[in-house]
């Protein structure tokens, strides 16, 4: 089974600083994915960034890049210079890359308040 | 090139009644899934649908049921509806069910339950 932790409360961050949103995961396969989404307040889900576990690089989009550290079994992202359409709801995903499965396992996601 | 699609965006309907979702991926993409998202249990999968046939189902009781017609486009029905099925549902669609293949989401069917 796999299983995503997002246990930060909801996180402030001044407009054009830097924030990590934190996130831990669980999984007994060995190759599989990671992913964040964001979700405004309207609804949908944003694909921001993907890491695969086999990637020897953290992966970068951007202003998002994903401090990816397999030992400790965590992904989290970073959002350079913050803007206020920022403000959103953040969720750290993750699925299995062997067989036939695109099923996603979600953490509880975290809030992000940008300040002007 | 126009994203996901789900039909009605909002809805309400009252206890004991059935609804149905519908869902239209990116043109290309073969495969769509359904989540449930509530504020307690957050996002939960439903159901993934690959050329019409489904192939993952997620824990949720018989009355979720969906369908994926030929175009790809897909079908979610909720029977005997309960309070607990308010939710947002939200539909996404990828290409394949292999590799890192990225899931597109839609902005989501919101449905209230009286």
């Amino acid at each position: 089974a796999q299983k995503i932790t997002q246990t930060q409360p909801g996180m402030f961050v001044q407009e054009k600083e830097a924030v990590t949103l934190d996130c831990t995961y669980d999984t007994s396969d060995q190759s599989y994915g990671l992913f964040w989404y964001k979700q405004p307040s309207s609804g949908e889900m944003i694909f921001l960034i993907y890491q695969g576990s086999y990637d020897e690089q953290n992966a970068t989009e951007g202003r998002y890049s994903l401090n990816f550290q397999k030992a400790r079994k965590s992904a989290n992202l970073v959002i350079s210079a913050s803007q206020l359409g920022d403000s959103a709801m953040y969720f750290c995903a993750m699925r299995t890359l062997t067989g036939a499965n695109s099923k996603l396992t979600f953490g509880k996601g975290i809030t992000l308040s940008v300040r002007p | 090139k126009a994203g996901v699609t789900q039909t009605p965006r909002y809805l309400i309907k009252t206890r004991g009644q059935q609804v149905t979702l519908s869902c239209s991926p990116i043109s290309g993409h073969r495969s769509v899934s359904w989540y449930q998202q509530t504020p307690g249990q957050g996002l939960q999968f439903l159901f993934e649908y690959f050329s019409e046939t489904q192939r993952n189902k997620g824990n949720f009781p018989g009355r979720f049921s969906g369908r994926q017609f030929s175009n790809s486009r897909s079908e979610m029905n909720v029977s005997t509806l309960e309070l607990g099925d308010s939710a947002l549902y939200l539909c996404a669609s990828t290409l394949g069910v292999t590799g890192a293949n990225v899931l597109t989401f839609g902005a989501g069917s919101r449905l209230t339950v009286l």
